[in-house]
């Protein structure tokens, strides 16, 4: 199984500014996925991190408020930019290893906007 | 795209009791149906899947079904016990494994009470 490490953990940033989540894999794996959850909510897609292009956004999401890297096959990025109190929430990496295995999760990352 | 409904939103049983969750889902090509398990504050936890060439699938105490035609697959939990208290969410993809995106239900919460 993969192991996900995702940083920081949980963060309190001021509006306005931007906050960027990494994600580091243990192993190689082909699929990378950001998600949020509200607080005591479901989970919802931002985006499919795709190595060596741009990522690919879901309905209601942005590249311009989401940005997302994926330099390799092992690490990921997203920035959450021009941030507001509604953008108070849990952001998800997941992965999915090579040899075609379930989809593993970073521990998240809290983020809280004053 | 798919949209998965998942019932009840909250259920409570007593120590050794059954629980049942049910999810449907609305994309006939959807193929693979995982379940994870979420204690608070920690990461989802996958805890059985199904994929679409299989009606019943079964771990220890833990059980899923899958109706193809009525796109509809549950979670059963027999001789429930305290620490199976969480969040536990069903999700839908298309393709066999979790290369594809995920779609979560809206997730149940079980408490097991001694």
């Amino acid at each position: 199984s993969a192991v996900i490490s995702q940083k920081p953990s949980r963060d309190i940033c001021q509006r306005g500014t931007s906050l960027t989540i990494q994600c580091q894999v243990d192993s190689q794996v082909t699929m990378m996925f950001w998600y949020r959850q509200q607080p005591g909510q479901s989970l919802t897609l931002i985006a499919t991190a795709n190595q060596g292009s741009e990522a690919t956004y879901e309905s209601g999401f942005v590249i311009d408020k989401f940005p997302i890297s994926r330099p390799n096959l092992t690490f990921s990025t997203l920035t959450v930019s021009n941030l507001s109190p509604e953008d108070s929430s849990i952001y998800l990496c997941s992965a999915t290893g090579t040899l075609n295995t379930e989809a593993f999760f970073g521990q998240g990352t809290r983020l809280t906007v004053v | 795209g798919e949209n998965v409904e998942q019932h009840p939103s909250t259920l409570s049983v007593q120590e050794g009791d059954s629980a049942v969750i049910k999810c449907t889902y609305s994309d006939s090509a959807s193929n693979y149906f995982p379940w994870y398990k979420q204690e608070l504050g920690k990461r989802p936890q996958l805890i059985i899947d199904i994929r679409s060439n299989v009606g019943e699938k079964k771990d220890q105490r833990i059980a899923v079904t899958l109706n193809k035609t009525a796109k509809h697959f549950s979670l059963h939990i027999t001789e429930t016990q305290p620490e199976d208290s969480a969040v536990y969410f069903c999700a839908a993809s298309r393709g066999y494994t979790g290369f594809q995106k995920l779609v979560f239900g809206t997730g149940t919460r079980l408490l097991v009470s001694p």
